[in-house]
């Protein structure tokens, strides 16, 4: 979608190294969610932000935290990247009872 | 425990035939969304409802608020329509939190 992109769309890192991934909008949306898709476990909610400096957690933030110093970027690092965080990662925005998710990043921890 | 069951999780059908996905739900929700993910690609809104029916193309939800269950029918089914179908519910005392369904992967042979 035109208005929210995700960075980088793909990555590979090595376990123990910090990774930061991006989400940008340009609808100056307030809520903003970090989601990871797992076979089996369909999307599930990391965190989530309600405004800049407003954040807070969802059913599986273990091992990840996020960061929202403007209304357009919500970013989400992984401290110390586990092999359990191999996964694809979406980013979404919330407005008018609506979702708008953004591309995907691939993330793969070796 | 989920808040949001799909069926079937896996559907093959011919070009041309009438498909349907069920899903059903255990919360109280404000909307129900459908939702489309191909291979390899993004997340895309199909649809957003809270009572009745909608239809665009050749798609059709449904929705039965006191049987807590919608489905979604896709008419004259095409290759192209192979992809994950994913239910999501807006809960009604969550704010804008989504609760997701795990997807029902539908493959559709020309």
């Amino acid at each position: 979608d035109a208005g929210i992109t995700q960075s980088p769309r793909h990555k590979v890192t090595e376990t123990g190294t910090p990774v930061t991934l991006r989400c940008h909008q340009t609808e100056n949306h307030r809520y903003m969610y970090w989601y990871r898709q797992d076979p089996g476990h369909g999307l599930r909610l990391i965190h989530y932000s309600y405004g800049v400096k407003d954040t807070d957690k969802g059913e599986v933030s273990d091992g990840y935290s996020v960061s929202r110093s403007k209304t357009e970027d919500f970013l989400l690092t992984l401290e110390s990247a586990t092999s359990s965080q191999t996964s694809v990662y979406f980013c979404a925005i919330s407005a008018g009872g609506g979702y708008t998710f953004g591309s995907g990043t691939r993330l793969t921890v070796v | 425990k989920n808040e949001v069951e799909q069926s079937p999780q896996n559907l093959t059908a011919q070009e041309g035939e009438f498909i349907t996905i069920n899903c059903s739900y255990s919360v109280g929700i404000s909307a129900l969304h459908w939702l489309q993910q191909h291979p390899g690609g993004g997340i895309v809104s199909l649809f957003m409802l809270s009572s009745g029916k909608k239809k665009h193309g050749r798609l059709i939800a449904t929705i039965n608020i006191q049987e807590k269950h919608s489905s979604l029918h896709i008419t004259a089914s095409h290759p192209r329509d192979s992809a994950v179908y994913i239910c999501a519910v807006t809960g009604s005392d969550t704010g804008n939190q989504f609760y997701f369904g795990t997807g029902t992967s539908l493959t559709v042979i020309p």
